[in-house]
């Protein structure tokens, strides 16, 4: 069964540093690839999303990610966080499985200090 | 506006009750699906539907059930049988259920279940 693993659970940064989360899925055919956010009393909204074609990807607010399919990951980075961008985040599969279905990883609360 | 709404926000169960999440969508999407957030275990998927009259389980569907009688409507009710109920529910919706466009999922505000 495909599953998704986010490495960091809970993690703190400064105003201004980088920031990379880890997320690794565990399928070995086509997928279509997500980061979802969470900001604080918000609902859950798209950030990015890959499926075909370049396999760097930028989305909204400065947020990038790398399919590296060798590696099985996607991770998600940004060279410089601001405080706005404490919420949680999640990475998301979707794999044609013999049945349609998007999973998400267990998901990381980023917190950045002002 | 287009957009998923679920109702109730916030419901209070007994135990030994059943009760029905509402989850409506007017964006004319053929997917839908239900997920239960549960602090550090993130999203985890309850019922998926990818056309009228059709759903599948998805990875925790023991104490639930659901119906697509209409297009824009996909009800979750939480049954006495779900061992652990109180949880954040969240309908979604996406335009297809298929790998075509690498389709987003749209969320609803989520609907807060306690069992008291």
């Amino acid at each position: 069964a495909q599953s998704v693993s986010q490495h960091n659970h809970h993690v703190i940064l400064s105003e201004a540093a980088s920031l990379e989360l880890g997320c690794n899925y565990s399928y070995g055919g086509t997928v279509n690839l997500f980061w979802y956010v969470q900001y604080p009393g918000q609902h859950l909204q798209l950030l990015l999303k890959y499926f075909s074609g370049d396999p760097l990807v930028k989305g909204i607010k400065g947020f990038e990610a790398e399919f590296i399919k060798s590696k099985f990951s996607f991770n998600l980075r940004k060279p410089s966080v601001q405080w706005s961008d404490t919420a949680e985040y999640f990475c998301a599969v979707n794999a044609n499985t013999g049945g349609f279905k998007t999973i998400f990883g267990a998901g990381t609360r980023l917190f950045v200090k002002a | 506006d287009g957009g998923i709404t679920q109702s109730p926000k916030y419901l209070f169960r007994k135990e030994g009750q059943n009760v029905t999440l509402s989850c409506e969508q007017n964006l004319n999407h053929d997917a839908m699906y239900w997920y239960r957030q549960d602090p550090g275990q993130g999203l985890r998927l309850i019922y998926y539907s990818q056309i009228v009259n059709d759903f599948q389980k998805g990875d925790i569907a023991e104490g639930y059930s659901v119906s697509r009688e209409k297009k824009e409507s996909f009800p979750l009710t939480v049954t006495s049988a779900q061992k652990n109920p109180t949880a954040f529910y969240l309908c979604a919706s996406s335009m297809e259920g298929g790998m075509i466009s690498g389709n987003t999922i749209y969320f609803g505000e989520g609907s807060w279940l306690t069992v008291v």
